[in-house]
């Protein structure tokens, strides 16, 4: 079956360091691949997606590419703000899958200090 | 603007007690989804729906109901069967259902605690 696996947190970083948080799947069929993040006390937000290998999704100064060969969707930022202290899912969904579900990772948070 | 309204956003649930936590969209997606999480975890999947009158178990069906006879709404019903049912209840939508490039659009979640 589907699975996706991200580094547990939490991940405490200064403000304006760079930031990876790293997400491997697995997949039976040719799975899209997301990112989303959960402000507190609040649903899940879709931060950026990649829908085959190779592309590069982005947004907010986030970044991650779809590494087919690797199975992997590690999310990266240059510069972190206290703004981006959030918990970060990575998340696949199978093309091949009836319904769109989607597979989540357990969720890195992350805490930037000033 | 268009989303996802969940309420309440907190419920507190007696025990023994049915309670239904209430998801409307209005996005015109033909699919739905609730999921729960817990302190610390991950989403699990316990219901979805890919058009009105259908629904399907994901992977914490039991002691969870639902209903989706419109297109906008997809209560979920926690039942006095599920035994440890304080968590945090997301309800999602997306479209098409077969265009797996598509995302999930989230609600602000239900806080469901026992009493």
């Amino acid at each position: 079956g589907n699975s996706v696996t991200q580094m547990e947190g939490p991940v405490t970083l200064s403000e304006e360091a760079f930031l990876t948080i790293n997400c491997t799947y697995t997949a039976t069929g040719y799975p899209s691949l997301f990112w989303y993040v959960q402000y507190p006390g609040e649903g899940l937000q879709l931060l950026l997606k990649a829908t085959k290998a190779d592309d590069k999704g982005s947004n907010k100064g986030f970044e991650a590419t779809y590494r087919k060969e690797t199975t992997s969707f590690h999310l990266e930022k240059g510069s972190v703000q206290v703004s981006d202290s959030a918990v970060y899912f990575c998340a696949l969904s199978d093309r091949g899958a009836a319904g769109n579900k989607l597979t989540f990772g357990g969720g890195t948070r992350v805490l930037v200090k000033p | 603007d268009g989303g996802i309204t969940q309420s309440p956003k907190y419920l507190f649930r007696k025990e023994g007690q049915n309670v239904t936590l209430s998801c409307e969209q209005n996005l015109n997606h033909d699919a739905m989804y609730w999921y729960r999480q817990d302190p610390g975890q991950g989403l699990r999947l316990i219901y979805y729906s890919q058009i009105v009158n259908d629904f399907q178990k994901g992977d914490i069906a039991e002691g969870y109901s639902v209903s989706r006879e419109k297109k906008e709404s997809f209560p979920l019903t926690v039942t006095s069967a599920q035994k440890n049912p304080t968590a945090f209840y997301l309800c999602a939508s997306s479209s098409p259902t077969m265009a797996s490039n598509q995302p999930q659009h989230f609600g602000d979640g239900t806080r469901l605690s026992i009493l």
